[in-house]
């Protein structure tokens, strides 16, 4: 199976301020990774695929890079409506694997 | 507008059955390929189970195989889970989703205890 490791767990930052959250594989997975972003109560919601294509609707300070093995979820300048989890996916194999998160909150 | 809603969820001793179901609005399951992904009480999230647009092609996460069974009813617009001999670590919120997980559901919560 796919491991991915994310980081940080937990990260706290003010808004304006630009954030950078990683997602490691452990083998290669092309650019098959999204990122996700969920609000307590809420289902997930798609931000970003393969890797770094904007989903329609997310606003352009969100992005993403990467391929093979190293991905970073990056957001130019936090508003308030960013403070939540975000998690990368993996479904270049299966079984599919999540991220453990990072909780970005308010500093 | 396009949706899914799921339903089935609630409380089940351990060792018992549920059937979970969602039901997509708006555009038809047909074209496409659906997964579950449940998410424990204050955990992370994980996939869980995926079947092909086509149902010929299904996989399951280790921790549910050979006791959950995913299936589509086109016919009904609907994905099902079937979770039989259910644990206490199956105890989470579920989720369905579209195959490139543009569109989820809600979720329902199964909560497994006796």
């Amino acid at each position: 199976d796919i491991q991915m490791t994310q980081s940080p767990s937990s990260l706290s930052a003010s808004v304006g301020d630009r954030v950078t959250i990683t997602c490691r594989a452990s083998q290669g997975i092309r650019n098959d990774l999204g990122w996700f972003q969920q609000k307590p109560g809420k289902a997930p919601k798609l931000l970003i695929y393969a890797a770094s294509s904007l989903q329609s609707g997310v606003p352009s300070r969100f992005s993403g890079s990467g391929s093979g093995t190293d991905f970073t979820l990056t957001i130019s300048s936090l508003q308030p409506e960013d403070f939540a989890t975000y998690y990368c996916l993996q479904h270049n194999n299966y079984p599919l694997t999540f991220g453990q998160g990072t909780r970005l909150e308010i500093k | 507008e396009v949706q899914l809603e799921e339903s089935g969820g609630g409380l089940v001793q351990p060792g018992g059955s549920l059937r979970l179901s969602c039901a997509a609005s708006g555009f038809t399951l047909t074209s496409y390929s659906m997964h579950w992904v449940r998410q424990a009480p204050g955990k992370g999230l994980e996939w869980v189970s995926y079947i092909r647009n086509t149902m010929d092609t299904i996989y399951y996460a280790d921790s549910v195989k050979g006791r959950f069974t995913i299936s589509k009813d086109n016919a009904k617009n609907s994905l099902y889970l079937q979770m039989n001999s259910l644990r206490d670590e199956d105890t989470a919120v579920y989720f369905c989703a579209v195959g490139y997980f543009d569109l989820w559901g809600r979720g329902t919560l199964v909560t497994v205890s006796s």
